[in-house]
């Protein structure tokens, strides 16, 4: 695709549950970043990896949130043992280099109840 | 640490009026900022970039302004139409190894009407 694709669009689930979020970048882009926006606020920054490897995760608000990106395109966020303050709309973009405009997918919207 | 704040957090005009969004961040040292539309229950689309070498960006009736001295930058908007209506934000770059690492502000909610 031309964009940033993100899926679920949006996701349920009950509090306790194990979720998994998925974005595409947009294809040859190496740098791909994680950001969580909590209604009414500006996003937040949470991962950023160029590759495979996660360069900086210093946003990730605690050990339930991990995400990956095996073999350097897509990525999956995911988050153990949801709590109701997880829920979120969860952004996704992707640049060609970590020196290049990133370009934002649609989100994807989740609510823990 | 970046921190960016949005002035005013709420905007509601009659169409066709001129307006400025304002942006201020705290660290001047940054590679560039950015300013983002966002609609309801979408994403975010960029509407300008302006470069730290730059003054100013322009597209259409959007024209955006950095004064890195002084941490601060505006979104002018012209002729405002319904369509504006939207949440304005603004970015800059939270400083480390990735331009793409941004400090976004809380976000301006324009609404234009008619």
């Amino acid at each position: 695709g031309a964009g940033v694709s993100q899926t679920p669009s949006n996701k349920v689930t009950e509090k306790g549950k194990y979720v998994e979020l998925r974005c595409d970048p947009i294809s040859g882009h190496t740098a791909l970043y994680w950001y969580r926006q909590s209604l009414g606020q500006g996003p937040e920054f949470l991962i950023y990896f160029q590759g495979t490897g996660a360069a900086d995760d210093s946003g990730l608000p605690n050990d339930r949130f991990f995400a990956v990106r095996p073999e350097g395109s897509v990525s999956t966020l995911k988050i153990q043992r949801t709590e109701r303050g997880d829920s979120a709309v969860y952004l996704c973009a992707s640049s060609l280099t970590g020196y290049t405009e990133a370009f934002f997918g649609q989100g994807t919207r989740l609510t823990v109840v | 640490k970046q921190e960016v704040t949005q002035i005013p957090a709420a905007l509601s005009v009659p169409e066709g009026e001129n307006l400025v969004l304002n942006c201020s961040f705290t660290d001047s040292a940054i590679y560039n900022l950015q300013w983002f539309r966002q609609d309801p229950g979408k994403g975010l689309t960029s509407l300008l970039l302006i470069q730290s070498s730059q003054r100013e960006q322009t597209s259409g009736r959007l024209n955006a302004s950095l004064d890195k001295s002084s941490g601060r930058s505006t979104l002018y908007i012209a002729a405002s139409q319904p369509g504006d209506s939207a949440t304005y934000l603004c970015a800059a770059p939270a400083g480390g190894t990735s331009y793409g690492k941004l400090t976004f502000g809380q976000g301006t909610i324009l609404t234009v009407h008619p």
